[in-house]
């Protein structure tokens, strides 16, 4: 059973479009984070959100946490070939332990 | 260049065999994790060691362990190994604390690729 839920698990669309990936669980996490990973790679830390309803953003991509802290959203605004990858949202759970989704794979058409 | 290396980058073994993965962290990092990563699973949290003690458990077989050693590099060690245990094995370290909630980031190593025939 996993602890956070990605949505959608693949997602492929044009250059230019916009698209939103969700991050779901039933479990309230101290601080959430979104990774990408590249093939052949290790996943690198995009950004951490730590209060409820905070929202941060990177160049065109928005990260949301929920106010209860249960859930996230990043959004990619006009999506470029450069953003495809695997996206993995992480909660941290307890003092220590960081758990993943199982990773949204996204493909970004030319 | 995340700063963790790992080694070996892919092993291939048969089952019933044991294999050690090896996981230097970052300098100064004191928290090292592992995950298991498959294609249907996602990355799966195993272990993770704070300055040499263990501090969270995750989905870890009994047939699997792990130490930190002094110099903060760890070990895997897989054994009795199964079909299914093929996959990309993760070594992540942080700085860590010692019992706080942090929000620190995790540096990934490039993983060890593990296929069991």
């Amino acid at each position: 059973t996993q602890l956070l839920e990605q949505s959608p698990q693949f997602l492929s669309i044009q250059e230019g479009e916009n698209l939103t990936v969700y991050c779901n669980s039933s479990s309230v996490f101290s601080s959430l984070q979104w990774y990408r990973q590249e093939p052949g790679e290790g996943p690198v830390l995009l950004v951490t959100v730590v209060t409820g309803g905070e929202v941060k953003k990177l160049k065109r991509l928005t990260f949301q946490f929920g106010d209860a802290r249960k859930d996230s959203s990043l959004h990619i605004t006009a999506a470029q070939p450069g953003d495809t990858g695997l996206y993995l949202c992480a909660g941290r759970v307890g003092a220590q332990k960081l758990v993943f989704g199982q990773g949204t794979r996204l493909t970004i058409n030319p | 260049d995340s700063g963790v290396t790992q080694t070996p980058k892919h092993l291939i073994t048969a089952t019933g065999q044991r294999v050690t993965l090896r996981c230097s962290p970052r300098s100064g990092d004191l928290s090292v994790y592992w995950y298991q990563q498959s294609l249907d699973q996602g990355l799966q949290f195993l272990i993770q060691y704070y300055n040499g003690e263990e501090r969270a458990k995750g989905n870890i077989l009994e047939r699997f362990s792990a130490q930190q050693f002094p110099d903060l590099h760890s070990e895997l060690n897989l054994s009795s190994l199964e079909l299914g245990d093929s996959a990309l094995y993760f070594c992540a370290s942080a700085k860590g604390t010692s019992g706080g909630a942090g929000t620190g980031e995790l540096f990934f190593g490039e993983g060890s690729r593990l296929t069991v025939l």
